[in-house]
């Protein structure tokens, strides 16, 4: 099945303990990104990737990394979690940017 | 930077009843594509339509179908004959390597 596997659905950390959430697709697409859904902000994108070893800032990338080692995983992580990263946070893959995205199940993340 | 306006946070519709959702945005970019995005109760985005920037004619799918109007920079989307599972968060987002999204506008469709 063409999926967008992203793990773990629910995390609660504390503050300053590093993590990672991990993002994998099956589809061979080029294109990954990350977003960040926060009530009355819709998603705002963190980063993006256009190939392997590709990546890019999008909108509100302070305290986050990623990587883009192999085209299928882009894992994104929190050196120092902060409790304003609470939120709930998407992968998404298509074949092009400007192509339909299929997104994970989301993380739903809180920082204590 | 690009910012998208969903200005109706909330919308109600009867059952099989017609309505439609605005959405404006800004940019200065010429190329780029425009997207509506569904997010119900599950919390699964799912695509509803595309549109391309440089096409003048609007994208339909089935009961869903937009307003495209460049120059204005609007991008709205009716939903016609409403039905129990659009029941859902409905996000307006364009640009292209770098998307940016609305603030997402609730229908709820009334039994």
């Amino acid at each position: 099945e063409a999926q967008v596997t992203q793990n773990p659905r629910y995390l609660i950390t504390v503050t300053g303990k590093k993590l990672t959430v991990t993002c994998s697709q099956n589809m061979n697409h080029e294109y990954m990104s990350w977003y960040r859904q926060d009530p009355g902000l819709g998603l705002r994108q963190i980063y993006y990737s256009m190939n392997v070893e590709v990546t890019d800032k999008g909108d509100v990338p302070e305290g986050y990394k990623v990587s883009r080692k192999e085209k299928r995983n882009f894992p994104l992580i929190l050196e120092s979690p902060s409790p304003n990263q609470t939120s709930l946070y998407f992968c998404a893959s298509s074949y092009r940017a400007t192509e339909k995205l299929f997104f994970g199940s989301g993380t739903q993340l809180s920082v204590l | 930077a690009q910012t998208v306006t969903q200005s109706q946070p909330e919308m109600s519709v009867q059952e099989a009843e017609t309505v439609t959702l605005s959405c404006t945005y800004d940019t200065s970019e010429n190329n780029y594509y425009l997207f509506w995005y569904k997010q119900p109760p599950s919390r699964q985005m799912i695509l509803v339509i595309r549109q391309e920037a440089y096409k003048q004619q609007n994208a339909t799918e089935n009961r869903f179908s937009v307003n495209f109007q460049k120059a204005a920079k609007s991008f709205s989307l009716k939903i016609s004959d409403s039905q129990l599972g659009d029941t859902a968060m409905y996000f307006c987002a364009f640009g292209d390597y770098k998307l940016s999204f609305g603030a997402g506008t609730t229908v709820t469709v009334r039994a």
